[in-house]
């Protein structure tokens, strides 16, 4: 069964550093998302995005965070200058249709600002 | 704004008994309602799913109900084993954008 793959599983960084995380849907879905999970806590969207162009975010999502498909199969989260409250597990999804469709969630990317 | 409320909190049940776990949800356009296992440190699992357009799903051993008047709807585990043993979240969805909003998960423990 096709999965969706995000790098790296783990990633540490000084706060005020940039990251991306990367995500690679599987491959006939059209809409993609991010969400975070803080430690023990449940999971909150941050971003939707079709055709190239953001279709909903959060207040979570402020002017530090964007998201880009650069080419064909990946999808990427950027933080521009991260913070400590920045911590938490990031998950990729994916689906082939918005609305009433399952999404497939990736393994996370465990985000550790220090 | 849109919430999904999702309790309990916590479940223990021995192995063998039911178990239920319901949520609530705000937002009146909402049409799919998924749930979702997540084993610790891994990633959320769907394991079943309803739309607006039906009242009950059933696979196995687990089925979900929908109520849309009152705004709830909650997931059943029957026969649980201590595999069963997870946290559990819920999801609602209207969003034109296919955002899910989740409930907070309920921490399942399955005695043997």
């Amino acid at each position: 069964e096709p999965e969706v793959t995000q790098t790296p599983s783990h990633q540490v960084t000084q706060m005020g550093q940039e990251v991306i995380l990367r995500c690679v849907p599987i491959s006939n879905h059209l809409y993609f998302y991010w969400y975070r999970q803080i430690l023990g806590q449940k999971v909150e969207f941050l971003v939707s995005f079709y055709n190239n162009e953001i279709s909903e975010k959060s207040e979570i999502f402020d002017d530090q965070f964007s998201v880009e498909r650069p080419d064909g199969s990946n999808f990427t989260l950027k933080i521009r200058s991260t913070k400590l409250e920045d911590s938490a597990m990031y998950f990729c999804a994916s689906d082939r249709e918005y609305s009433n469709q399952p999404q497939h969630f990736g393994d996370g990317t465990r985000l550790s600002i220090l | 704004g849109e919430n999904v409320e999702q309790h309990p909190s916590t479940l223990s049940v021995q192995e063998g008994d039911s178990a239920v776990i319901k949520c609530t949800y705000s937002d009146s356009a909402s049409n799919y309602f998924p749930w979702y296992k997540q084993e610790l440190g891994k990633r959320p699992q769907l394991i079943i799913d309803i739309r607006s357009n039906v009242g009950e799903k059933k696979d196995q051993r687990i089925a979900v109900t929908l109520n849309k008047t009152a705004k709830h709807f909650s997931l059943h585990i029957t026969e649980t084993q201590p595999e069963d043993s997870a946290v559990y979240f819920c999801a609602a969805s209207g969003s034109n954008t296919g955002k899910l909003i989740f409930g907070q998960g309920t921490t399942l423990q399955v005695k043997p």
